[in-house]
């Protein structure tokens, strides 16, 4: 049963476009997701994440946007560099006080930035 | 550099044989988490300690594997009788627990140990 779903195994977009990469989720109970990046050989490395509480977040070059009813969010990338060529993975946690803080995964998506 | 250190970084090993990983988590942090991802999929949640304690096993982790976080420090993860689908990334990670006053930034990941069982 997967909980987080990538739908989209790759993408590729020019330099300077925009990437917007996908994820749904099923548990209600999600309440806290976060974006990761991968490189090969390399652990996943923090991108941005989101509460629950909010619809939008902004940190610089990436924007997460949550739509809670859709259970589905989003990550833009603007502008893409070809620096930004990764496995993109979205990550999703129902943290409770003093719970586990468990990330559940997607399968990832790979972002192929062409300059 | 205080990031979290994964050791080995690739473990080649034969079917049946013992294999025991070690992570040195961020210092600060009191939760250690293992993670396994296998090729064309996300981590997986194998196990999490708070502290010493290990508080939560997943059902992956299966009676061959066990992990030990010796005084809340550095974790080691033992896979028993290796099997060809043991063959895997083993990722490690620490992070603080979440407060909800300010951003979470989740786990900072170890680059992991690549297992091969031939």
């Amino acid at each position: 049963d997967q909980q987080v779903k990538q739908n989209s195994p790759s993408l590729s977009v020019q330099e300077g476009r925009i990437s917007i990469l996908n994820c749904d989720y099923t548990n209600s109970m999600f309440d806290y997701f976060l974006w990761y990046k991968k490189y090969p050989a390399e652990g996943p490395t923090f991108l941005i994440s989101i509460s629950s509480i909010k619809d939008k977040n902004e940190d610089g070059r990436f924007t997460v946007f949550l739509n809670k009813s859709a259970k589905h969010l989003s990550l833009h990338i603007v502008p893409s560099q070809p620096g930004d060529s990764a496995v993109y993975f979205c990550a999703a946690s129902a943290p409770y006080g003093g719970a586990t803080n468990k990330l559940i995964f997607g399968t990832g998506t790979l972002l192929a930035v062409q300059p | 550099d205080t990031g979290v250190s994964q050791n080995p970084r690739h473990k080649i090993t034969k079917r049946g044989q013992n294999v025991t990983f070690r992570c040195d988590p961020i210092s600060e942090h009191n939760r250690l988490y293992w993670y396994r991802q296998t090729l064309g999929q996300g981590p997986e949640f194998l196990t999490y300690f708070q502290n010493e304690a290990q508080l939560e096993k997943s059902r992956l982790l299966s009676d061959r594997f066990s992990a030990e976080r010796p005084k809340g420090s550095f974790s080691t993860l033992e896979i028993q009788r290796t099997e060809q689908g043991d063959s895997a990334m083993y990722l490690c990670a620490s992070s603080l627990a979440l407060n909800f006053d300010r951003a979470w930034y989740g786990y900072t990941f170890g680059s992991g140990t690549r297992l091969t069982v031939v």
